[in-house]
């Protein structure tokens, strides 16, 4: 069964700070998706990851997929209030029983 | 180009009732599928269709069913609702079965009473 966690499940930080969110995932995988979502609306589609290596980035936001390790980082730079979201991670697995495998998310909340 | 839309927003329904709940993909996307996310369990995988047929299920009662029509829109649908159904249900669309990057809907809140 694959298994998805995100850690720390919670982020206080202060704006202008860098920090990492980390995702672990039990079986090798094909894809490694983060998602974005806001208190009360959807997910938003921030990266996809496909293949050992990967990194991309968007702003201030950094995302990098080791697949030997099955693990991926989300990093943030000088964070910015408008960054405060809950960050979600996903795996898919060719032939899995399941779409996509989430993550618990990693609540991040940036303060002035 | 729209979006996932799922209709309605939001709903509110006694336990023992039925819910239907509707979700039109992106435009040429064949794959719809459905989570459930709630505080406690987070995420979850409802069901995935694709051409009108269900490829994959989640762990959830048969309470849950769901559909797809041949314009690719889909439904799902709850039975006999409990309290603990009470969730915001999303509904994803991607171009194909595997490997297809999902794009969510802005998801139906339902509640139950």
């Amino acid at each position: 069964e694959l298994k998805v966690e995100q850690n720390p499940l919670f982020l206080s930080m202060q704006e202008g700070k860098n920090y990492t969110i980390y995702c672990n995932y039990s079986t090798t995988s094909d894809r490694l998706y983060w998602y974005r979502q806001d208190p009360g609306k959807s997910l938003e589609s921030l990266f996809v990851l496909l293949s050992n290596g990967a990194v991309k980035q968007e702003g201030r936001l950094m995302a990098s997929l080791d697949t030997k390790a099955r693990l991926s980082t989300l990093h943030i730079t000088a964070a910015v209030h408008d960054l405060s979201a809950t960050y979600f991670c996903a795996v898919d697995k060719e032939g899995g029983s399941e779409k996509l495998v989430f993550g618990k998310g990693t609540k991040l909340t940036v303060n002035p | 180009k729209a979006g996932v839309t799922q209709t309605p927003r939001y709903l509110i329904k006694t336990r023992g009732q039925q819910v239907t709940l509707s979700c039109s993909p992106i435009s040429g996307h064949r794959s719809v599928s459905w989570y459930q996310q709630t505080p406690g369990q987070g995420l979850q995988f409802l069901f995935e269709y694709f051409s009108e047929t269900q490829r994959n299920k989640g762990n959830f009662p048969g309470r849950f069913s769901g559909r797809q029509f041949s314009n690719s829109r889909s439904e799902m649908n709850v039975s006999t609702l409990e309290l603990g159904d009470s969730a915001l249900y999303l509904c994803a669309s991607s171009l194909r079965i595997q490997g297809g990057e999902a794009f969510f809907g802005q998801g139906t809140r339902l509640t139950v009473v």
